[in-house]
């Protein structure tokens, strides 16, 4: 079982519906952080939270440090939305992260 | 402008040839860090720097080697290239470990 589990793997909305990728981690944690790959292969972050909420335009992040767990929403897609974000951790022990899979969000005009 | 820059973004190579990929920021970042990207396996980590002559094994050091000198530069060196290490490469990095990280364009490496 890996350490960072994403869900789900693949993601095909409606340009305007709202969006939630899901993020579960089994160690503790410092740090999670919110990453999207475009197509073309660059990396953008998005959000870095060790705690609650972060909010950036129409994406919200949050976290539950108790249950392990993040979700990353995506208000009013936009088919310039479509990209794999992945979720990425930094353990409390040492300073390496840790990533999960991807998640391939494709959203249709 | 704010960026982090490597070098070569693309590389054919054969077994057994000594490379390195530069990666070079301009942010007076402490922390920088080297993954790779493979299909179905993600991001994982190489090897990442807290500072200047400190650093350390992520997930996946073996077959590659790092040096930190100084700040602003961080190369990833691969002494005796081999087929398993074709991949992806980002460099990454960040004001310190627990602070958004900024990553660069990407090398892709192939190993023949």
């Amino acid at each position: 079982k890996n350490e960072v589990e994403q869900s789900p793997q693949n993601l095909t909305a409606q340009e305007g519906e709202f969006i939630t990728i899901n993020c579960s981690y089994s160690v503790g944690i410092s740090a999670l952080h919110w990453l999207q790959q475009h197509p073309g292969g660059g990396i953008v972050s998005l959000f870095m939270l060790s705690s609650g909420k972060k909010k950036h335009g129409r994406l919200i992040a949050t976290i539950n440090i108790q249950e392990k767990h993040s979700s990353l929403h995506i208000t009013a897609s936009h088919p310039r939305d479509s990209a794999v974000y992945i979720c990425a951790v930094k353990e409390t022990s040492g300073s390496r992260l840790t990533f999960g899979e991807g998640t391939q969000l494709t959203v249709n005009p | 402008e704010a960026q982090v820059t490597q070098n070569p973004r693309y590389l054919i190579t054969v077994t057994g040839k000594k490379l390195t990929v530069t990666c070079s920021q301009n942010m007076n970042h402490e922390y920088m860090s080297w993954y790779r990207q493979d299909p179905g396996l993600g991001l994982r980590q190489i090897y990442y720097s807290m500072n200047v002559e400190v650093t350390d094994k992520g997930d996946v050091p073996e077959g590659y080697k790092v040096s930190r000198k100084e700040k602003r530069n961080f190369p990833l060196i691969l002494e005796s290239p081999s087929p398993n290490q074709t991949s992806l490469y980002f460099c990454a990095s960040s004001r310190m470990a627990l602070y958004e990280q900024y990553f660069g364009p990407g090398t892709r490496l192939t190993v023949t």
